[in-house]
């Protein structure tokens, strides 16, 4: 069954460090692939996401996330963390056969000391 | 523009209330989902619309009644609920795509509190 594995529940950097938050995926085809972010109490905003072609992607403020197929991996990075990044992040996967049902991640928790 | 909206942002109501959840879009995305996200969770698919028909229902309680009466437009009735229902419920869409290549757009959410 395809599933996704964010390893990190929470993770604390201080703020202008690097961030790199992990994804592995269980999916036996081509997975398409998804970062979304959530600020308490609201929705989801997608970052940036993964169909085909460049395995390096560009998402939304500042974000980008490497697609290693050898590692079932889709990590997402960040050079230098901002305060307003701290959120909850999650990794989603679609799954295929007809209809387009994501599987999320449990969910890493982001804090920025300033 | 990518902006799913949902109303109310928030909503208390006892066992016995009827009460509905409203979603619209205006980017002409012909699916539309409802999701229902418990604190520290990530969101669970609730049901899943195409072109204006059910066309998923993850084995929710029938207390919980979706209806689509147009493209645009995704409401959910309440009825009867239980305080365990009590959740951030989301709204997503997203345009016909090829073989899963579809973007979900999220709302910001209808916090519910049942009493």
């Amino acid at each position: 069954a395809q599933s996704v594995t964010q390893p990190d529940i929470h993770i604390t950097v201080s703020e202008g460090a690097s961030l790199e938050l992990r994804c592995n995926y269980s999916y036996g085809a081509t997975p398409y692939l998804f970062w979304y972010v959530q600020s308490p109490g609201q929705g989801l905003q997608l970052l940036l996401k993964y169909f085909s072609g460049d395995t390096l992607v560009q998402g939304i403020k500042g974000f980008e996330a490497e697609f290693k197929r050898s590692q079932s991996s889709f990590n997402l990075r960040k050079p230098s963390v901002h305060w307003s990044d701290a959120a909850e992040y999650f990794c989603a996967v679609v799954l295929s056969g007809g209809y387009n049902k994501l599987i999320f991640g449990a969910g890493t928790r982001l804090a920025v000391h300033p | 523009d990518t902006e799913v909206t949902q109303t109310p942002k928030h909503l208390v109501m006892g066992m016995t209330n009827k009460k509905s959840l409203k979603c619209e879009q205006h980017m002409g995305h012909r699916a539309m989902y409802w999701y229902k996200q418990k604190a520290k969770k990530p969101p669970e698919l609730m049901f899943v619309y195409s072109y204006e028909k059910l066309s998923i229902n993850e084995s929710v309680p029938s207390r919980f009644s979706p209806e689509c009466p147009n493209s645009s437009l995704l409401n959910l009735h309440l009825h009867a609920l239980q305080p365990e229902d009590s959740a951030l419920y989301l709204c997503a869409s997203s345009a016909p795509g090829q073989g899963g290549r579809e973007t979900q757009y999220f709302g910001p959410g209808t916090r519910l509190l049942v009493l």
